[in-house]
């Protein structure tokens, strides 16, 4: 499984765009990129994914270089509500490869 | 939104104790997955569950931990004989065939706490 490296902190305060950068240099062809967030006490929750270039939902988005060996989530405008852990994980989509996570970036929103 | 449900939220057991964790996945997913987290650590993975059989656990699901999938909706995880270390939040997720942009679901969790 390609490994990733991401910060272990970041302070933002309210209202202002995040990005998060995860390095994966070992990934491999069929791997996808996702990340996850998880709250105190909660599971963690589904953001986004991708494979390649830019993919934009109605949380996030996830940039993805040509050489995919690093992905840098971009979180608009974040509220108090945003303060969470943030997982980047990266594999193959396979149930028989199960997600497994590093330690997260830990975003607190200052007022 | 469809959930993944874990029953109870939290269990307060003694050392040496059976438990049983109760977790009913999304009806159409396929593939389910215990993970847990002790407090303050990282996300562990436990075990990947498909087709009615393990497909993958992990160093940490031993002899003491089993899972099954009894009557087709509800997806349990045993612990035989807890210790103090097995004291954690388990989670429950389910996936349903592996494509891109859907992941995992994960549930809100069970606090085990073991005395």
């Amino acid at each position: 499984l390609a490994k990733t490296t991401q910060p272990i902190s970041m302070d933002s305060y309210e209202g202002q765009e995040v990005n998060i950068t995860c390095s994966h240099n070992n990934i491999a062809t069929n791997d996808y990129i996702t990340w996850y967030q998880q709250f105190p006490s909660q599971g963690p929750r589904f953001i986004i994914q991708g494979y390649k270039t830019k993919v934009t939902n109605e949380v996030a988005s996830l940039f993805i270089p040509a050489d995919r060996k690093s992905s840098t989530l971009s979180l608009p405008r974040v509220s108090l509500s945003d303060t969470a852990v943030y997982y980047c994980l990266v594999g193959d989509g396979s149930g028989n490869t199960p997600l497994v996570f590093g330690k997260g970036t830990r975003l607190s929103v200052i007022a | 939104e469809p959930e993944v449900t874990q029953t109870p939220s939290h269990q307060v057991t003694q050392m040496g104790q059976e438990v049983i964790l109760r977790c009913v996945p999304i009806s159409n997913h396929l593939y389910f997955y215990w993970y847990r987290q002790i407090l303050g650590q990282k996300v562990e993975f436990l075990v990947s569950f498909y087709n009615n059989e393990i497909s993958e656990k992990s160093e940490i699901f031993d002899d003491q931990f089993s899972v099954e999938r009894p009557d087709g909706s509800n997806f349990t995880l045993k612990i035989r004989s807890t210790k103090l270390e097995d004291s954690a939040m388990y989670f429950c997720a389910s996936s349903v065939i592996p494509e891109a942009n859907y992941g995992y679901t994960f549930g809100s969790g069970t606090r085990l706490t073991v005395v």
